[in-house]
């Protein structure tokens, strides 16, 4: 069974940074691409930017450049995404997602994780 | 950028209706074309890609058409479990998704 498991809810102040984590099993992690879509409270999804582990090929939307890092734990099959100089407009649900390719090339999302809440509030 | 535009925003329906969503692209994106559905509180789940193609578990009764710029997403009978927000997403190029169709219990 596929499972990519997030962090939990965070609550942020503007123009500070958040981590969240996004666990998955050594096959998904050696095998796919990992992407990070986030979604605004009753908006549609914005994709942030995705790794391949396996080579450590990152791409970021030209919109998140400099301000988002997605970075990996190999050694406990993490995909992490961090974003910095938080804003309200930050506030949204963060989902990790599978793409079923090892290309660079974007693809479909096959799996998600259960989503993180990030709210960015004074 | 390719705008990925679906309509209509909400629909109306009753169980055992079928139901037709659009999904319109800026640009021709082939057949690069992913169908997801959401549920209140819930991640995305993967109906369709390659614009036609069920992914693993999806009921028959959800089918998808198009190529090029013009895609839909077919439920021959409305189930009540099949009440939800739809959405398209285009993987030509950076993927963008478009905003949403609601499908709502008539």
């Amino acid at each position: 069974q596929v499972q990519l498991v997030q962090s939990g809810a965070e609550v942020k102040e503007p123009g500070s940074s958040v981590k969240v984590s996004c666990k998955v099993s050594g096959d998904t992690f050696n095998n796919y691409k990992i992407t990070w879509v986030r979604q605004a409270p009753g908006q549609g999804f914005e994709w942030m930017g995705g790794i391949i582990p396996a080579v450590g090929a990152i791409h970021y939307a030209q919109k998140f450049q400099g301000r988002v890092t997605i970075t990996t734990d190999e050694s406990t099959f993490t995909i992490y995404l961090e974003v910095s100089s938080l804003r309200s407009e930050d506030t949204a649900v963060y989902y990790c997602a599978r793409e079923d390719t090892l290309m660079p090339a974007p693809y479909y999302f096959d799996y998600w994780g259960q989503g993180t809440l990030v709210t960015v509030s004074s | 950028e390719i705008v990925m535009t679906q309509s209509p925003a909400t629909l109306s329906v009753s169980p055992g209706e079928r139901v037709t969503l659009s999904c319109r692209a800026s640009q021709s994106v082939s057949s690069n074309l992913a169908w997801y559905q959401q549920k209140p509180g819930q991640a995305p789940r993967l109906l369709i890609y390659d614009a036609s193609t069920r992914a693993t578990g999806i009921p028959a009764r959800f089918s998808g058409s198009g190529s090029g710029t013009e895609f839909t997403l077919t439920i021959s009978s409305l189930q009540s479990e099949d009440f939800a927000v739809y959405y398209c997403q285009q993987y030509n190029d950076w993927p963008f998704f478009g905003g949403g169709t609601k499908v709502e219990i008539k």
